[in-house]
């Protein structure tokens, strides 16, 4: 069984840029959740995708974007950069409304 | 907005100590709450899924306890070992909607040798 996994692990932009993170399901999940969390909070729900639909969004702004696509992997998008999207993204995968299986994060710096 | 809360912020024991630590949550509504334990460069982990009122659930030292008519769950830890080292984050699910977690900030555990 493949775990959720996630690309890059690391990555360094600069203000104004646009950046895309990856993430690849745990096989037989059909859902994808993506998560921001910045120091000392805990994980903030960005959106979910489910069957290559979004399926809830929290509170971000539209320069947040994202794509399931049809072997249910995901793309996070983040447009015009700035300063405080600084912070560790974590994508999780489940099946339907059950239990979240995260990847290790992709850390984005912003300068 | 749902208000999730975990206290405390963090924790600092001895190797043997046992500790416990609290997740606040909405009492109405109630769908689950799960617990993860996220240690440094790994991805969280899923520790326990509670979905009844009374739930206690067990897993080697770590046991969890669910009250969901006053909206708390507790996470206890019996003779912390360092490897317990983490951080411990509760999320609540609410019913209806898209049953999207909520987390809390996440309780930071140190076990001193």
């Amino acid at each position: 069984e493949t775990g959720v996994t996630q690309s890059p692990t690391h990555l360094i932009k600069t203000r104004g840029q646009q950046v895309t993170l990856r993430c690849s399901s745990q096989s037989g999940h059909n859902t994808v959740s993506w998560y921001q969390q910045a120091l000392g909070q805990g994980p903030q729900f960005i959106f979910q995708y489910y069957r290559e639909e979004e399926n809830g969004r929290g509170n971000f702004p539209p320069r947040f974007s994202g794509l399931q696509f049809p072997n249910y992997s995901s793309e996070l998008n983040v447009n015009a950069l700035e300063l405080d999207d600084s912070a560790l993204y974590l994508c999780a995968s489940s099946l339907d409304t059950r239990e979240l299986f995260f990847g290790e994060g992709s850390r984005l710096t912003v300068l | 907005i749902l208000n999730v809360e975990q206290s405390p912020q963090s924790l600092h024991v001895q190797e043997g100590d046992s500790t416990n630590f609290t997740c606040s949550f909405p009492s109405s509504n109630f769908y689950a709450l799960h617990w993860y334990r996220w240690e440094t460069a790994k991805s969280p982990e899923a520790l326990f899924v509670m979905t009844l009122n009374g739930d206690e659930k067990k897993k080697g030292r770590i046991s969890a306890t669910l009250n969901t008519k006053e909206g708390y769950s507790y996470l206890y830890i019996k003779g912390s070992q360092p490897e317990d080292s983490a951080t411990y984050l509760c999320a609540f699910r609410k019913a209806g909607g898209s049953y999207i977690p909520t987390f809390g900030r996440g309780t930071s555990l140190i076990v001193h040798p």
